[in-house]
C-alpha cells in the first residue's frame, strides 16, 4: 500500500532560518504529492502540489520537488517567519483512486520563535 | 478559491447520545467528500468517503452502523455519531474533492464526549 513518511518533529527554528522537512513516500502507480498546512484549531489548507516528476510546486516562500529517483518532497524554506509556525502534513494522492483520496504523513509541528 | 464548512465547530456531548456534523461546499459542487479523524498530535485518519447519492465506502476498522455518513446533495454530507462514547473524542475534518487529485478541506469539528 501507500505510504509517507515524514520528518519527526518537533522542528523549532528563529526566524529568518532556513527550513526544511523531509517526506518521503512509498506508492505503486505514479502519484501527485502536496504539503498541506494546519494552524491551531483549524483544518487544513493546501500549500502546494506537484503532479509529476520533476515538478517543483510553491507558495507563499514554500517550495518542494517531486523526485521520483529519491521519491522524495521535501519541503524547504529559505527564510521563516513567526507565522509560518504550523503543523506540516505531507501526503500522496493516486490518480486511479476516487477523486482526492490522499495518504498523510504524520505532520512536522513548526515552531518559530522571534 | 473552493470553501468548505463545518458545522457546528465545536460540540460537547453526552455519553449514549449521537452527533451530527456537516459538511458544506459552499461555491463548488463536490460529487465526493472525505471523513477523516485526527487524534491529538497525530495525523488524519480516513474514515469513509462519501459519493453523493449513494453509500458511504468505509475504511478497514471503521463501524459504519457507528459512523453514519449521508451524502444526500452535492454540496453536503453529514457525519453522524451514534451512541457516542468518550473514545469517540477527536477532531473530525471532512474534505470535498474538486479535481483528480485534490480536495478542500473544511476547519474542522471537536466533538467532547463526557
Amino acid at each position: 500500500g501507500n505510504s509517507v513518511t515524514q520528518m519527526e518533529g518537533p522542528v523549532t527554528l528563529s526566524e529568518e532560518a532556513f527550513l526544511t522537512i523531509n517526506c518521503t513516500y512509498t506508492a505503486t502507480g505514479y502519484p501527485s504529492l502536496f504539503w498541506y498546512v494546519q494552524y491551531p484549531g483549524e483544518g487544513l489548507q493546501l500549500l502546494l502540489k506537484a503532479t509529476k516528476a520533476d515538478d517543483k510546486g510553491s507558495n507563499k516562500g514554500f517550495e518542494a520537488t517531486y523526485r521520483k529517483e529519491t521519491t522524495s518532497f521535501h519541503l524547504e524554506k529559505g527564510s521563516v517567519q513567526v507565522s509560518d509556525s504550523a503543523v506540516y502534513f505531507c501526503a500522496l494522492s493516486e490518480g486511479n483512486t476516487n477523486a482526492g483520496k490522499s495518504t498523510f504523513g504524520d505532520g512536522t509541528t513548526l515552531t518559530v520563535k522571534p | 478559491g473552493a470553501v468548505v464548512s463545518q458545522h457546528p465547530s465545536r460540540v460537547i456531548c453526552k455519553s449514549g447520545t449521537s452527533v451530527k456534523i456537516e459538511c458544506r461546499s459552499l461555491d463548488f459542487q463536490a460529487t465526493t467528500m472525505f471523513w477523516y479523524r485526527q487524534f491529538p498530535k497525530k495525523s488524519l485518519m480516513l474514515m469513509a468517503t462519501s459519493n453523493e447519492g449513494s453509500k458511504a465506502t468505509y475504511e478497514q476498522g471503521v463501524e459504519k452502523d457507528k459512523f453514519l455518513i449521508n451524502h444526500a446533495s452535492l454540496t453536503l454530507s453529514t457525519l453522524t455519531v451514534t451512541s457516542a462514547h468518550p473514545e469517540d473524542s477527536s477532531f473530525y475534518i471532512c474534505s470535498a474533492g474538486v479535481l483528480m487529485y485534490e480536495q478542500y478541506f473544511g476547519p474542522g469539528t471537536r466533538l467532547t464526549v463526557t
